[in-house]
C-alpha cells in the first residue's frame, strides 16, 4: 500500500536560519507531488508541485523552493527563515484521477 | 481558472440532527470533485470524490455528497451527525487535465451533545 511520510512534526526556528523539510512516498511510481501551506488553520496555499524528478512548478513568488531530486521525494528549503513563514506545512500524492492523499504535516514556528 | 466557494466559515449542529456543508465550483472541462477533513495539527483525510457516474457519491464515515451539475455544486451530508464528526471540512475540484487540486477556504463544523 502506498503511504507518505513527512517530517519533522514540529520545527521552530529562527528568523534568518534556513530550512529543510523532506517528504517521502512508498508504494507508488512517478507520482505528481505537491507542498501546501495553511495558515491560521484555515485555506491551503499551493507552494510547488512536480509531475516528475528535477520538475519544480512555482504558484507563488516567495521566499521558499521546492527539489525533486528523486522520483519519490520532494523537500521544501529556504535559505533565510521569515517571520511570515511560519504555518502548517503539508505534503501530498496523486496518481491519475484518484485525489490527493497527504502527509501528516509540519507545524513551523519562525521565532 | 478553477474555483472552490465554501460560504459558511462554520456550522453548528446538534448530534444526531443532519448535517450539510455547501461546496459550489468553477472549472474548466468536466471536474473532479473531493471532500477532505482536518483534525487539529492533522494531515487532510480524504472522504470522498466524485469523478463520473452516479451523482450520489457514498464516503467513509458514513458521509455522502450530491453532483449537482447545473448548479455547479457537491454539497457534503450525514444524515445524522456524530460529537466526532467535529473538525474542518474541505471542498476541492480539480479539472479532468489539470494536476492540480484547488481547495475551499474551509468549514468548521461543531457538533454539540
Amino acid at each position: 500500500s502506498q503511504t507518505i511520510h513527512q517530517w519533522p512534526a514540529t520545527l521552530v526556528q529562527p528568523v534568518g536560519s534556513p530550512l529543510s523539510l523532506e517528504c517521502t512516498v512508498e508504494g507508488t511510481s512517478n507520482p505528481n507531488l505537491y507542498w501546501y501551506r495553511q495558515a491560521a488553520g484555515r485555506g491551503l496555499q499551493l507552494l510547488f508541485y512536480s509531475v516528475g524528478i528535477g520538475q519544480i512548478s512555482s504558484e507563488v513568488p516567495q521566499n521558499l523552493s521546492a527539489s525533486r531530486p528523486q522520483d519519490r521525494q520532494f523537500i521544501l528549503s529556504s535559505k533565510k527563515l521569515l517571520l511570515s513563514d511560519s504555518g502548517f506545512y503539508l505534503c501530498a500524492w496523486s496518481v491519475s484521477h484518484y485525489g490527493y492523499t497527504f502527509g501528516s504535516g509540519t507545524r513551523l514556528t519562525v521565532v | 481558472a478553477q474555483s472552490v466557494a465554501q460560504p459558511e466559515d462554520q456550522v453548528n449542529v446538534a448530534e444526531g440532527n443532519p448535517l450539510t456543508v455547501k461546496c459550489t465550483y468553477s472549472v474548466s472541462g468536466n471536474p473532479y470533485l473531493f471532500w477532505y477533513v482536518q483534525y487539529p495539527n492533522r494531515g487532510l483525510q480524504f472522504l470522498l470524490k466524485y469523478i463520473t457516474g452516479d451523482n450520489l457519491v457514498k464516503g467513509s464515515y458514513g458521509f455522502e455528497a450530491e453532483f449537482n451539475k447545473s448548479q455547479t455544486s457537491f454539497h457534503l451530508k450525514k444524515p445524522s451527525a456524530l460529537v466526532s464528526d467535529s473538525a474542518l471540512y474541505f471542498c476541492a475540484v480539480r479539472g479532468s487535465n489539470d494536476y492540480k487540486l484547488s481547495f475551499g477556504a474551509g468549514t468548521t463544523v461543531t457538533v454539540r451533545a
